[in-house]
């Protein structure tokens, strides 16, 4: 069963440092992984989405990149800023035929940005 | 587009009681599903459709109905509510034949089961 670890589970940075929040899964048989950004009480907004066959995607202030082989994904924030603050989730969409892209997500990384 | 919308947003319960979340989506897409977010627990599929008609069970689909008799709507029903069914829970919709299988979630409903 896929297992998806998001470490830390908590961040806290001055304004201006770049963030780096990981994700690590342990099967490599994915079709794609997603990040998400969480504001508190709130839905889920998709930041970036990675095809298995793509090495990192890149948005703005925002970079992830994906290492299927060492079963990792790594969500860059440049330049940090107060209205970073959020939690960061991760999900991994499965390859199997019969999952049709059901996510498996971890427990997110809830990140302060302090001014 | 107004994307995927939730109703209600926040609700309390007694247990025992049952009740229906709603969820729609205006993008035409064939696949939907349904999550429950925990603390310190990520988010779980409960129930999932791949289109009108079909409907199958996610990881904790115990407690939980659906049916999806229209490409818009996936409601979620609740038989008989337990204070172990307390979460947010979120829709999701995504394209059925788009290469990318983007999902989108909608804004949430906040359950306390008492």
């Amino acid at each position: 069963k896929q297992e998806v670890t998001q470490i830390p589970a908590a961040l806290s940075v001055p304004e201006g440092e770049n963030l780096v929040l990981n994700c690590s899964f342990t099967d490599s048989a994915i079709y794609n992984l997603q990040w998400f950004r969480q504001d508190p009480g709130k839905g889920l907004t998709s930041l970036l989405l990675i095809q298995s066959s793509q090495r990192e995607q890149t948005s703005g202030r925002l970079n992830a990149s994906l290492d299927k082989s060492s079963g990792r994904s790594t969500l860059y924030i440049a330049a940090s800023q107060p209205g970073d603050s959020a939690t960061y989730l991760c999900a991994v969409g499965p390859l199997t035929t019969d999952s049709w892209g059901k996510l498996q997500f971890g427990a997110g990384t809830q990140v302060v940005v302090t001014p | 587009n107004a994307g995927v919308t939730q109703t209600p947003k926040f609700q309390v319960l007694k247990t025992g009681q049952s009740m229906t979340l709603q969820c729609a989506q205006d993008m035409n897409h064939e696949y939907m599903s349904w999550y429950r977010q925990d603390p310190g627990m990520g988010l779980r599929l409960i129930h999932y459709s791949v289109g009108a008609g079909i409907t199958d069970q996610g990881e904790v689909p115990n407690g939980y109905n659906v049916s999806r008799s229209t490409t818009e709507d996936f409601p979620l029903r609740l038989l008989s509510a337990a204070p172990s069914q307390t979460s947010v829970y979120f829709c999701a919709s995504r394209s059925g034949t788009s290469g990318t299988y983007e999902q989108y979630f909608g804004p949430g409903t906040r359950l306390t089961v008492t």
